[in-house]
């Protein structure tokens, strides 16, 4: 079945550590990815996107991710985490293979932040 | 703030009442939708409009009734809804559904209590 999934339902990391969120797809064909970040009581921020081209995608607010094909993966990191950064990720796919532009989302993974 | 608003952003209503949510983008967007966040499930995809004409329906039940007058404006109407319709209904644009590059705009959300 096609699906998205984020295996990590919670992570805490201390601030100024670096950040690896794990996002993997199973899709036919490599869909459309990006990532979402939702701050408590708050919609959805885009963070970065890749449709194609250079596998390592620069975001807002010093976020990257990387596409690698052979893992059917998307992950987010970020090198050193800030307390701001506290909030759910949301990886989300859009289906080349089918006529269907809405986005599909993973389960999320929430971030705390030590001091 | 992502042009895109909603009203209210809380409310808390009976199982016999009727309300309505209302989403405004100011965008310039042709196509809109609906999403349902509950706790513990992956954000649901709900309705999609796109040129005020709706394109998707994702199996909600009748007692969701959407409206979509003009490219700016979407509606939920409410109608005897169930204490497990309680979650964060998200409104999202995007500039049309046929596009592949199809990058959508997440409003704040109304958080709906149903007693």
């Amino acid at each position: 079945a096609q699906s998205v999934t984020q295996p990590d339902i919670h992570i805490t990391v201390s601030e100024g550590a670096s950040l690896e969120l794990r996002c993997n797809y199973s899709y036919g064909a490599t869909p459309y990815l990006f990532w979402y970040v939702q701050s408590p009581g708050q919609g959805l921020q885009l963070l970065l996107k890749y449709f194609s081209g250079d596998t390592l995608v620069q975001g807002i607010k010093g976020f990257e991710a990387e596409f690698k094909r052979s893992q059917s993966s998307f992950n987010l990191r970020k090198p050193s985490v800030h307390w701001s950064d506290a909030a759910e990720y949301f990886c989300a796919v859009v289906p080349m293979d089918t006529g269907r532009r809405a986005l599909t989302f993973g389960s999320g993974t929430r971030l705390q932040v030590q001091p | 703030e992502t042009g895109v608003t909603q009203t209210p952003r809380h409310l808390v209503m009976g199982m016999t009442n009727k309300k309505s949510l209302k989403c405004e983008q100011h965008l310039g967007h042709n196509a809109m939708y609906w999403y349902k966040q509950s706790a513990k499930k992956p954000l649901e995809l709900m309705f999609v409009y796109n040129f005020k004409e709706q394109t998707e329906n994702n199996s909600v039940p009748s007692r969701f009734s959407p409206e979509c007058p003009n490219s700016s404006h979407l509606f939920l109407h409410l109608h005897t809804l169930q204490p497990e319709d309680s979650a964060l209904y998200l409104c999202a644009s995007s500039q049309e559904t046929g596009l592949l590059n199809n990058e959508q705009f997440f409003g704040p959300g109304t958080r709906l209590t149903v007693l």
